[in-house]
């Protein structure tokens, strides 16, 4: 089974700074998807960055962009120039490449507040 | 619009009474699932499906019923809700093409008192 680690339950930035998210996973699969997913007050899911476990480079999104290790299994957002509608739940998420069922494995989130 | 519609958005229900949350996706998905969530447990699948009449269970089922019997619905049902049912709940539906890109509804917040 997998598994999807985020350690950190809160952070808080100042606007402009840059601020990054961690997470960790636990996985025997070698071809799956990570992703990072917004939940903001309004508590809908918004995809935010996806990555290719096959792709070594590592994925970008305007200001969101990650770390992904695959040999640490590791897979951190960096959110650069942090802006106050970044203040929302981030989720990170693991989903196999394969198999009949594709479902998301997430952690258990974590609160991010930007300060004016 | 690609769009997943969930209803309704908020439910306040007693124990023991029958309650069904619809979902329904306009992008010809094949795959639809459902998630729960609760604080300091992120999200976890409750069932999914596949294809039309074919359903199965996620992680945490019990307690909860499924189906599909058509491609573009896949309505969750609590024959007998109990509190501990009080939970933010998501649909989600995605292609099995290998786009690994799930859309979600806008969630339902369950009370069971």
């Amino acid at each position: 089974a997998q598994t999807v680690t985020q350690s950190q339950p809160e952070m808080s930035v100042q606007e402009a700074e840059t601020v990054t998210l961690s997470c960790t996973y636990d996985t025997s699969e070698s071809n799956y998807y990570l992703f990072w997913y917004k939940q903001p007050p309004s508590r809908q899911m918004i995809l935010v960055i996806r990555q290719e476990a096959y792709k070594q480079q590592n994925a970008t999104e305007n200001r969101f962009s990650v770390n992904f290790q695959k040999a640490a299994k590791s897979f951190s957002l960096k959110i650069s120039d942090s802006q106050l509608g970044d203040t929302a739940m981030y989720f990170c998420a693991f989903m196999k490449g394969t198999g009949a069922n594709s479902k998301l494995t997430f952690g258990k989130g974590i609160t991010l507040s930007v300060r004016p | 619009e690609a769009q997943v519609t969930q209803n309704p958005r908020y439910l306040i229900t007693v124990t023991g009474k029958k309650l069904t949350v619809t979902c329904s996706q306009n992008m010809n998905h094949e795959y639809m699932s459902w998630y729960r969530q609760d604080p300091g447990l992120g999200l976890r699948q409750i069932y999914y499906s596949m294809n039309v009449e074919v359903t199965d269970k996620g992680d945490v089922p019990e307690g909860y019923k499924v189906s599909r019997k058509e491609k573009r619905n896949f309505p969750l049902i609590l024959e007998s809700p109990s509190p501990n049912q009080t939970s933010l709940y998501f649909c989600a539906s995605s292609s099995t093409g290998g786009t690994a890109r799930a859309f979600f509804g806008q969630g339902t917040r369950l009370t069971v008192v």
